[in-house]
């Protein structure tokens, strides 16, 4: 069965510092990868989204993930975190062979420092 | 305004007693699912749909029922509601073939007793 993991349940950092979420996906053929933001009591939100063009893709809000076919992973990074950055994060893959069903990781909460 | 919407946003039922979460988009989008949000989870997704008339499982499907029988609606069916059923609920939509993002409705929070 196709899997998607992100590494950390929690992630704290203080504001100006980087962020770096991990996710990493179980197959690597062809998927589709996002990003999704979640901030309290709200809906999710696209933050970025890979699908076989730039290997480094670039989102909304100064954040980036770099799809690495070796390792299975799709990281999502941020050169320096803000306040409004603390939310649940997302790693969301579709693979061709599974149809259009959409696989979410377990999400990461973001706490920012200030 | 472009959006998916749900109702209600919240509600709390009893065992058994039969209900139906709405959705709704006006974006004129081909893909349509139902996810349930449960904490240390992520999300899990429950049908999906694409297009009128087509619908399929997703990983957790037991206990739900969905139609399509138009574009901008697909309705999540409870027939027995069990307590294990105390989720958040999300409806999300999609343009579908060439466009894979997701836009997702506020959430509907349903409380079984």
């Amino acid at each position: 069965a196709q899997s998607v993991t992100q590494l950390d349940s929690h992630v704290s950092v203080s504001e100006g510092t980087p962020v770096l979420l991990r996710c990493n996906y179980s197959s690597s053929y062809s998927p589709s990868l996002f990003w999704y933001v979640q901030h309290p009591n709200k809906g999710l939100q696209l933050l970025l989204k890979y699908t076989s063009a730039a290997t480094l893709v670039k989102g909304i809000n100064g954040f980036e993930a770099e799809f690495k076919k070796s390792e299975t992973s799709f990281h999502l990074t941020k050169p320096s975190a803000h306040m409004s950055d603390a939310a649940e994060y997302f790693c969301v893959v579709l693979w061709p062979s599974t149809g259009n069903q959409f696989y979410f990781g377990t999400g990461t909460s973001l706490t920012v420092i200030p | 305004e472009a959006q998916v919407t749900q109702n209600p946003r919240y509600l709390i039922t009893v065992t058994g007693k039969k209900l139906t979460v709405t959705c709704s988009q006006n974006m004129n989008h081909e893909y349509m699912s139902w996810y349930r949000q449960d904490p240390g989870l992520g999300l899990r997704q429950i049908y999906y749909s694409m297009n009128v008339e087509v619908t399929d499982k997703g990983d957790v499907p037991e206990g739900y029922k969905v139609s399509r029988k138009e574009k901008r609606n697909f309705p999540l069916i409870l027939e027995s509601p069990s307590p294990n059923q105390t989720s958040l609920y999300f409806c999300a939509s999609s343009p579908g073939t060439g466009s894979l993002e997701q836009y997702f409705g506020p959430g509907t929070r349903l409380t079984v007793t």
